[in-house]
């Protein structure tokens, strides 16, 4: 069946490297989308990557996808005390239904 | 400002109430969603809705209903079928259903049975 799976917690200290994971099962999932809940808030798209690509950066954000593993990430370069958030992996199979991961807190030390 | 609106941010209900959570959305997109937020647990779906007056149900439907007679407007209501209503309720919606549409969010309504 569908799923997606993060770990729950990460912590980094300000100015470090973020690196949160994520594994998926649906193989024919098309786009992969990592989201942003600040306290209290809805979710922001951050940025998202189609299946067909292995690597996409954007500013601080870089993503790498190996499909092989269903295995998707998300870097956050020079981790800032802004960045203190829950991020959620999602999948986007061939319906309209967007599946979510619980989401990993990520906790920045400064 | 274009956006997703949705009111109230906190309500509380009392067992055996049937409650409704507005979602209204400025942005002239065809596709609407209500997900589900639990502590420790991704988002799950209660219903969606691609078009004016037509919703189809999610993986939670149960305890839930939904409305869609305006493109703008898709109000939740979570009636006492509900056994465990107490969660963060979440809105979303997209320019279509196609795949590489982002899906914007509103802030979230907090509803807790008391």
């Amino acid at each position: 069946g569908e799923d997606v799976e993060q770990s729950l917690f990460l912590s980094v200290r300000e100015g470090d490297s973020s690196v949160i994971n994520c594994t998926y099962t649906d193989s024919s999932s098309t786009y992969l989308y990592w989201y942003k809940q600040e306290p209290g808030a809805g979710l922001q798209l951050l940025t998202y990557i189609f299946s067909n690509m292995d690597m996409k950066q954007d500013q601080r954000l870089t993503v790498l996808l190996n499909k092989k593993d269903k295995h998707l990430s998300l870097r956050i370069a020079d981790t800032q005390t802004g960045d203190s958030a829950i991020y959620f992996c999602a999948e986007r199979t061939g319906g309209f239904k967007t599946i979510f991961g619980a989401g990993t807190r990520l906790f920045v030390k400064a | 400002d274009g956006g997703i609106t949705q009111s109230p941010k906190y309500l509380f209900r009392k067992e055996g109430q049937n409650v409704t959570l507005s979602c209204e959305q400025n942005l002239n997109h065809d596709a609407m969603y209500w997900y589900r937020q639990d502590p420790g647990q991704g988002l799950r779906l209660i219903y969606y809705s691609q078009i004016v007056n037509d919703f189809q149900k999610g993986d939670i439907a149960e305890g839930y209903s939904v409305s869609r007679e305006k493109k703008e407007s898709f109000p939740l209501t979570v009636t006492s079928a509900q056994k465990n209503p107490t969660a963060f309720y979440l809105c979303a919606s997209s320019p279509t259903g196609r795949l590489n549409t982002e899906a914007f969010f509103g802030q979230g309504t907090r509803l807790t049975v008391v």
